[in-house]
């Protein structure tokens, strides 16, 4: 149990275009998800907590207009990454926190590995 | 803020030696949690601890919380190339009611066979 997934795992794109990212729980309803970015050999940064039919909330230095996060479902969060550059390419993770579960515990998908070029 | 160390950055052993992480924060902790990445892939969870001073095992790995609740390892006995990635522990926020974790630097583990 407690299966999240993203989708794409790979994108490779164009500076200036807009990436969607897409993060689902599979077997649990998560009514908070979280959005991380992970640069090589570095520690996971929250970027945002994503709550479900609410507006997301961001860390300090997170420009939400940058990153647009919608949680329309208690299995679905997504990130958009508008007008990416290159300073944007990472590995993007997100987590949800399963309602029933051990309280805080997250549980994290595979990720993204952006690359703007 | 509320901050999350971990040492060491780095541990290099050879198959069969036993490791430690540990993990000390700033700020009392309601719980702390530990996960691992494998090298590529995503953060996996492997435990909570919530007790002070509470001690739990799983197979060869021995995760302790202690007593005032900022500071916490993780051990492996006889190391394994399967253990090879680096772990995280993390802590709620202080601020918040829980849900947002604080992540540790990590240590990232190498093991020679």
């Amino acid at each position: 149990g407690a299966v999240v997934s993203q989708h794409p795992s790979w994108v490779i794109c164009k500076s200036g275009t807009s990436v969607k990212i897409e993060c689902r729980s599979l077997d649990f309803q998560a009514t908070t998800m979280f959005w991380y970015r992970q640069f090589p050999k570095q520690s996971l940064m929250l970027m945002a907590t994503s709550n479900e039919g609410s507006k997301a909330t961001y860390e300090q230095g997170v420009e939400k207009d940058k990153f647009l996060i919608n949680h329309a479902s208690l299995t679905l969060s997504t990130l958009t990454v508008t007008s990416a550059h290159p300073e944007d390419s990472s590995f993007y993770i997100c987590s949800a926190q399963d309602v029933g579960g051990l309280g805080e515990t997250q549980y994290f998908g595979p990720g993204t590995r952006l690359l703007v070029l | 803020g509320q901050q999350v160390m971990q040492i060491p950055q780095y541990q290099h052993v050879q198959e069969g030696e036993d490791f430690t992480t540990y993990c000390n924060s700033s700020t009392t902790l309601s719980n702390i949690q530990w996960y691992k990445q494998r090298p590529g892939g995503h953060p996996v969870f492997l435990i909570q601890l919530v007790k002070s001073g509470e001690v739990k095992k799983q197979k060869r790995l021995t995760f302790q919380f202690g007593e005032a609740k900022k500071n916490s390892s993780l051990h492996i006995t006889a190391t394994q190339t399967t253990d090879v990635g680096t772990y995280f522990c993390a802590g709620p926020r202080e601020e918040t009611s829980g849900s947002r974790l604080t992540f540790g630097e990590g240590t990232q583990l190498t093991v020679n066979p």
